[in-house]
């Protein structure tokens, strides 16, 4: 089991450009989540997935913001335009259900918008 | 006023030291507590979790709830230098609830050798 996959890593763009973050979840999870992690406001949830379908996007901050999963073993979220208030740490983490318990999160993606 | 407050140190301790790490709460209807374990530049990572007031133990961890109070605990025994991470607090209204998941901020804790 290789667990959740985020690529890249990490990411520095310039204001302004798209930015686009993917996500590989554990075979078998049903749900797909996506978080965001800064000093000021802590671990905040953006937008999770069931089966593939969006259920509860109220997280999104703004209409820049954008998330997708076509398929089962894969979700991006993007982020078009960039601003340097996006600067965060963004993590996508899968479980079986939604209880919090079952969460696996990924290494997560430090996205810096210069 | 946050829902989740948790001290977010930094907490340094030396090794073999017993670990206090809080949180407090103001949303009574918060019935399920997790605590996870954050490596620097790792995803959080479920260490603990329990729905009852009382105590929960695994291995040098101990977790706590208190709901009377409103009021976690995490107690790790023995402490290692392994052992230092960002500890969160996580709380949730139900179990099949994830939009509820609520984190507090962290507590940095360092255990030197």
């Amino acid at each position: 089991d290789a667990g959740v996959i985020q690529s890249p890593r990490h990411e520095v763009t310039e204001m302004g450009q798209e930015v686009t973050l993917r996500c590989k979840p554990i075979s078998g999870h049903d749900y797909l989540f996506w978080y965001r992690q800064t000093m000021m406001r802590g671990l905040e949830l953006l937008i999770y997935f069931n089966n593939n379908v969006p259920i509860d996007d109220s997280g999104m901050p703004e209409d820049r913001f954008s998330a997708k999963m076509p398929n089962a073993s894969f979700s991006t979220l993007k982020i078009q335009p960039s601003e340097p208030r996006d600067s965060a740490v963004y993590f996508c983490a899968s479980s079986r259900d939604r209880g919090g318990y079952g969460y696996t999160f990924g290494s997560g993606t430090r996205l810096t918008v210069v | 006023q946050k829902e989740v407050e948790q001290d977010p140190g930094p907490l340094s301790v030396p090794e073999g030291a017993i670990v206090s790490l809080n949180c407090t709460y103001s949303n009574s209807a918060f019935q399920y507590f997790m605590w996870y374990r954050q490596y620097s530049r790792k995803g959080p990572e479920l260490l603990m979790y329990t729905y009852s007031s009382g105590n929960k133990e695994d291995g040098r961890f101990t977790a706590q709830v208190d709901k009377s109070s409103k009021y976690i605990s995490l107690f790790i025994r023995d402490s290692q230098p392994s052992d230092s991470a960002t500890y969160l607090c996580a709380m949730t209204i139900s179990s099949g609830s994830a939009r509820q998941l609520t984190f507090g901020s962290g507590t940095q804790l360092t255990v030197l050798p």
